[in-house]
């Protein structure tokens, strides 16, 4: 089992539409939690970090559930500049200090 | 920097030649970490410093791979006698610390012959 998994997609969305991703992890012992966001393969940029009492940056909110062990993102009112990968980033903090990436999910959001 | 400053930006060797990567992180952050990208979307973790000491290298095939962080110079990757299969992007990160997100350079995109 992948230590961070998340539903690869496409999800292909009308603009305006609400859309949600979730993202699943196996370490109890994570620590935070964070989105980033892709395109086109270049350098991921932070969407927003994750907060036990979830938390919303406009038309994004993020949440996390540490009993089921996953993460999720919404994202309302779609543009079509949201079209990318998000992907879900887990810090693992047992006897190390790595950020884990989950592979992604492509989001397109069409006219 | 305010940037993670990554290069060169593009890289092409033949087979068995050698392959060195360099990163700057943000001035200021501990941490860095290098990650290869593949295909799609699969990052894989290669190893990460805090400061100039190997924090976790469990990621890294040993064999080829070595990494190094001195004091005043941009950190560096170098695969010795590269394969097909190391072709990908090379992403490196710096962070403040435990539970920062990590900040990202552009990436060097290595193309091996």
């Amino acid at each position: 089992r992948k230590e961070v998994e998340q539903d690869p997609g496409p999800f292909n969305v009308p603009e305006g539409a609400t859309v949600a991703f979730n993202c699943t992890y196996s370490n109890s012992a994570s620590q935070s939690f964070f989105w980033y966001r892709q395109d086109c393969r270049k350098e991921p940029k932070l969407l927003m970090s994750v907060y036990s009492s979830g938390n919303e940056d406009g038309r994004f909110t993020a949440q996390l559930n540490r009993a089921s062990q996953y993460i999720s993102l919404l994202i309302r009112d779609s543009k079509l500049s949201d079209s990318a990968t998000y992907l879900c980033v887990v810090n693992i903090q047992d006897s190390s200090y790595k950020l884990i990436f989950g592979s992604g999910t492509r989001l397109l959001v069409r006219p | 920097g305010e940037e993670v400053a990554q290069t060169p930006k593009h890289l092409v060797r033949g087979e068995g030649q050698k392959a060195k990567l360099y990163c700057a992180p943000i001035k200021g952050h501990s941490y860095v970490f290098w990650y290869q990208q593949v295909l799609k979307n699969e990052f894989k973790f290669l190893i990460s410093f805090q400061n100039e000491n190997v924090f976790d290298e469990t990621g890294m095939p040993k064999e080829r791979f070595s990494a190094k962080c001195l004091p005043n110079s941009p950190c560096s990757l170098e695969i010795q006698a590269t394969k097909l299969e190391d072709s990908a992007v090379y992403f490196c990160a710096s962070s403040r610390g435990f539970q920062s997100p990590l900040h990202f350079g552009n990436g060097t995109r290595l193309t091996v012959t």
